[in-house]
């Protein structure tokens, strides 16, 4: 079956331009989930999409940074006056029950690089 | 703050011995435990959700225990082949409600053949 699917794979835009990530979930998963690894540092939880809830925005790094889902599917993340500093790999993850011991399905991932 | 410790950061081994790994979690914020795999160019992959004490769950040779009660789970591979190489990441998902997952950096494991 079809998994999370993210576009475009690999992004390289320069500093100050505004970039727009793609994710696909899987159908009928409620939640979706933002990551993003910069080098050598872990997986940041970035925003998270639960059915029709408010979105966690908690983990946005500043307010150039957003994300929607539309129709409870694909989302967007949108990042503004892009910088060096976010160059990263940014990953999504769906999931079919938010909380809990629930599995996340990964995407392959967006390398993004600001030069 | 939630932290997420693992160890070691980076393994090398030779084929076909066997390796473990730890990750270090709060025990006081503590609701599952997840690990997962991470190839390069792919996606990271679910190995195991674990909630309980002592549970131990197991997946072909890859095997893990949770130890919650001291904050700790560990994460074995017998007999590693070089398509083991890969980055094993482990998460914690706190209790308190809709939390994301709060990972660590990863053990980054190299199988020489």
């Amino acid at each position: 079956g079809a998994g999370v699917s993210q576009s475009p794979s690999n992004k390289v835009t320069e500093k100050g331009k505004d970039v727009e990530l793609r994710c696909d979930p899987i159908s009928g998963h409620t939640a979706l989930y933002w990551y993003r690894q910069s080098l050598g540092q872990g997986l940041e939880f970035l925003i998270y999409f639960q059915g029709n809830s408010a979105p966690d925005k908690s983990g946005l790094p500043s307010d150039r940074f957003s994300a929607e889902r539309t129709g409870g599917s694909v989302s967007t993340l949108t990042i503004q006056r892009t910088q060096q500093e976010d160059s990263a790999v940014y990953l999504c993850a769906s999931s079919s029950l938010a909380g809990g011991p629930t599995k996340q399905y990964f995407g392959p991932g967006t390398r993004l690089t600001v030069t | 703050i939630l932290n997420v410790e693992q160890s070691p950061q980076s393994l090398h081994v030779q084929e076909g011995d066997s390796t473990n790994f730890t990750c270090s979690f709060p025990s006081s914020n503590f609701y599952a435990l997840h690990w997962y795999r991470w190839e390069t160019a792919k996606s990271p992959e679910a190995l195991f959700v674990m909630t309980l004490n002592g549970d131990e769950k197991k997946k072909g040779r890859i095997s893990a225990t949770l130890n919650t009660k001291e904050g700790y789970s560990y994460l074995y591979i017998k007999g590693s082949q070089p398509e083991d190489s890969a980055t094993y990441l482990c998460a914690i998902k706190p209790p308190r409600g809709n939390t994301p997952l709060v990972f660590g950096k990863g053990t980054r494991l190299s199988v020489i053949a």
